[in-house]
């Protein structure tokens, strides 16, 4: 069984600072990971994914995601948060096996101009 | 850019009534899923759907709930009788594949409010 932590259900960044949201994974098998965000009203957009290729993850917007196995950790950043990156956003879980996605708690980011 | 549609974006609905959620998934993807979100709560797996079959299917996912491909271009989740705590926000998900790194995309969602 999988399960996925974010520590902190919000948090605030001034414009320009660095964002760091925090997610932590426990998996019995190898797992491929997930970033979505959600932006007010919208759907969940997916930010990257981890699949084993490489342990630093680029994606959309700026965010980059590093794999630590050692740490089961797979935190979000992006260097210079900028005002239309306001919105939740969630780390998800899936095992080799299974096809479904297991999610964290979610962390709304609120950005401070 | 190809999407996933859902119909109502809200529904209210009295206690015990049926309420049938629909869906659209992107137009070459072969997966289902529905997920819901209680407020304040995680997104929870509900089910998943392949070959006009559902693959995979959570605890929640009891006898009143039921899923659909009615033709070739909707997915369907029913509620037979809705009880309180089914007042969630319904997502729908496609994938073209069912490798574990495939991804899912994600349609905005239904927020059913049951009265």
């Amino acid at each position: 069984a999988q399960s996925v932590t974010q520590l902190g259900s919000h948090v605030s960044v001034s414009e320009g600072a660095l964002v760091l949201l925090r997610c932590n994974y426990s998996s019995s098998v190898p797992p491929y990971l997930f970033w979505y965000v959600q932006y007010p009203n919208q759907g969940l957009q997916l930010l990257l994914k981890y699949t084993s290729a490489a342990t630093l993850v680029k994606g959309i917007n700026g965010f980059e995601a590093e794999f630590k196995k050692s740490e089961t950790s797979f935190h979000l950043t992006k260097p210079s948060a900028h005002m239309s990156d306001a919105a939740e956003y969630f780390c998800a879980v899936k095992g080799a096996a299974g096809n479904k996605l297991t999610f964290g708690g979610g962390t709304r980011v609120l950005v401070k101009p | 850019e190809p999407e996933v549609t859902q119909t109502p974006s809200h529904q209210v609905t009295q206690m015990g009534q049926e309420v049938i959620l629909r869906c659209v998934p992107i137009s070459n993807h072969l997966y289902f899923y529905w997920y819901r979100q209680i407020l304040g709560q995680k997104v929870e797996f509900l089910v998943s759907f392949y070959n006009n079959e559902i693959s995979e299917k959570s605890e929640i996912f009891d006898d009143q709930f039921s899923v659909e491909r009615p033709d070739g271009s909707n997915f369907t989740l029913k509620i037979r009788s809705t009880k309180l705590e089914d007042s969630a926000m319904y997502f729908c998900a496609s994938s073209e594949a069912r490798t574990a790194q495939e991804t899912q995309y994600f349609g905005p969602g239904t927020r059913l409010l049951v009265l």
